[in-house]
């Protein structure tokens, strides 16, 4: 089991670009989780999907953020345009709905720094 | 009320001592209680959980404490390790596959 697959891993961009992150689930898993870190604010969860359906995109910040998982091996969260304000790390997890979908499985997340 | 509030921020505890790590919460709909390991540079990791039928669950050194009169449950380490050094996250949910509400974590560091 290859875990839950993030890329980049550090992703290093000038405010105003767009950034895309990506993140491919465990195999099988059937809900999946885009969440933030930061210091301050700790792990905040952004949005999440199920069977590859948006369910809560509550915890997106703002509009310049969107989230898309067109197929159940693919999800990418993309941030356009970036400020120096969303540099964090950002976690994809995973989970399967048959195993009650409690228990999740974090990727090594991606460091976004935003200059 | 979906708030998970962990305490204290960060921990410093002698090898071979007790780390604890206290979380409180106010949903009272909430039925499910992990705890979180993460090291630098990975995604945290679940370490263990707790439902509310019973009021402490043992892995090896590692125990869950809980108290749902007050709402609140902890995580004992005993015997810490310099490898248990690691930020520790608490987190909530209810069943139905609703996502976890974290804790803002614990940074802990055990010192030989």
């Amino acid at each position: 089991d290859a875990g839950v697959i993030q890329s980049p891993r550090h992703e290093v961009t000038e405010m105003g670009q767009e950034v895309t992150l990506r993140c491919k689930p465990i195999s099988g898993h059937n809900s999946l989780f885009w969440y933030r870190q930061t210091m301050m604010r700790g792990l905040e969860l952004l949005i999440y999907f199920n069977n590859n359906v948006p369910i809560d995109d509550s915890g997106m910040p703002e509009d310049r953020f969107s989230a898309k998982m067109p197929n159940a091996s693919f999800s990418t969260l993309k941030i356009q345009p970036s400020e120096p304000r969303d540099s964090a790390v950002y976690f994809c997890a995973s989970s399967s709905l048959a195993l009650g979908g409690e228990k999740l499985f974090f990727g090594s997340g991606t460091q976004l720094s935003v200059l | 009320q979906q708030q998970v509030k962990q305490s204290p921020q960060s921990l410093i505890v002698q090898k071979g001592g007790i780390s604890i790590i206290n979380c409180a919460y106010e949903n009272t709909a909430f039925d499910y209680f992990p705890w979180y390991q993460q090291f630098p540079g990975k995604g945290p990791a679940l370490l263990i959980a707790i439902r509310p039928d019973v009021s402490e669950k043992k892995e090896g050194r590692f125990t869950i404490s809980f108290n749902k009169s007050a709402k609140q449950f902890s995580l004992h380490i005993m015997d810490s390790q310099p490898g248990d050094s690691a930020t520790y996250f608490c987190a909530a949910t209810f069943s139905g596959n609703t996502p976890l509400v974290f804790g803002k974590g614990t940074r802990l560091s055990v010192i030989a």
